[in-house]
Parts: C-alpha cells; structure tokens; sequence
C-alpha cells in the first residue's frame, strides 16, 4: 500500500498562474481533505470531500477549486495564483466511524508551493 | 467558534527528563481530540483518539489524558527520536480544527 500520494512534491508559480494539485489513496477512504500549513498556523483546511462527486468548503476555501471525480483521487486547483498562497499543502483521508464522526486522518508528505 | 490553542509552542527537554504538552479547546459538542506526530518536512502521523473526559491512552513514551476543557500529552523519560511537532486537533460538528503545534527538542 502507498497510502495516500502527493503530486508534485514542490512548484514554484508566478502570480496569476493556475495549476492542479492532485491527491491520490488506495485505502478505499471515504473522506479526503486538503489543507494548509503556514508557520505558527497550524493546519487549516481549505475544502473536504465525503465521497465521490462531492466537495465542501473547509475554513479557508477563497481562491482555491476541488473535485473529487474518483474515489480514490482528490484534485485542488488555483486559478490565479497569488503569493498569500505559498504554503506546504497536504492531502488527507479518513474512514469515518458510524455517525460521521472522524477518525485517524492519514496524510500525504506535502506539497511544497511557492507563489513569487 | 470552535478553537484548539496548544502550548507550549516549544519545549526543550533533557533525554529522560518528562513534561507535559497541553492543548485546551473550546468546542460545542467534543465528538474526538486527536494527538498527532509530525516530523520536519512530512506529513502529521496519528498517534492517539479520545472521545470522553476521563478516558487515556498509551503508547511507548507517550500517555495523552482528556478532561473537559483540555487534553494532555505528557512524555515520560523522553529520548532524543520522540524531537517533533505534536500536534492536538479536536472534532466538534463535522470538520477537524487543528491546533499550532508544540515542537519539542529532546537533547542527548
């Protein structure tokens, strides 16, 4: 089992410019999030997804899209990317237990976005 | 709001010499506090779920305690590979709110 798998594992960007993150599990979960992690921030989550074909939006979501077409995959796209962007970037995913609540979220190394 | 403050923000330890990490949160209706590991430059690894006040778990070095208001790591006669970030979150609702972290130094 790989676990969950980040692509591409650095990028550095020019404002405005646009790309896809993508995020992929072989645990057969039912959750998948991607988050933030700035210095002294700690982790925030930018979208959630509870299954295929489903996304929501997490604490801080502006100028950040997901989609969630497989299972298995969970994609976070920037349109037009700004420097309050750079960040490490991290995918989850979870099982949930009965009654939707959390469980151990297992995560991917991080992907590491510079946006000059 | 839902809030999940950590502290200390770092700790610097003696090999051997135990403490205690705190995370106290506010949240309307505790569904799971987390612990979790994270080493520099990788992703946060699980360690430890409790789900109501009162209840402990152990693993190794580490024993975390939940009341209330807040949850304790505390790390017994620690070692220099237990050096990471340690990081509570706690479910309230649907979504997982994480804390800052405490980065903790174990010297040899």
């Amino acid at each position: 089992n790989a676990g969950v798998t980040q692509t591409p594992k650095f990028r550095v960007l020019k404002t405005g410019q646009s790309m896809t993150l993508l995020c992929a599990q072989d645990m057969n979960h039912e959750y998948m999030y991607w988050y933030r992690q700035d210095p002294g921030m700690g982790l925030r989550l930018i979208h959630y997804s509870v299954g295929e074909g489903t996304t929501a939006k997490g604490e801080v979501p502006d100028g950040y899209n997901v989609s969630r077409l497989k299972k298995q995959n969970f994609l976070l796209g920037l349109e037009s990317a700004a420097p309050s962007q750079t960040s490490v970037y991290f995918c989850a995913s979870s099982f949930p237990l009965a009654g939707g609540i959390d469980n151990e979220q297992f995560f991917g190394p991080g992907t590491r976005l510079t946006v000059l | 709001e839902d809030q999940v403050t950590q502290s200390p923000e770092a700790l610097r330890l003696q090999e051997g010499e135990s403490s205690s990490l705190n995370c106290s949160y506010t949240v309307s209706g505790l569904r799971g506090l987390f612990w979790y590991r994270q080493d520099p430059g990788k992703g946060p690894e699980f360690l430890f779920t409790l789900y109501s006040a009162g209840e402990e778990k152990e693993k190794e070095r580490l024993k975390a305690t939940l009341t209330k208001k807040e949850s304790f790591l505390h790390i017994t006669a620690p070692k220099p590979e237990d050096s990471a970030t340690y990081l509570c979150a706690v479910q309230g609702g649907f979504k997982t709110i994480f804390g800052a972290g405490t980065r903790l130094f174990v010297k040899a």
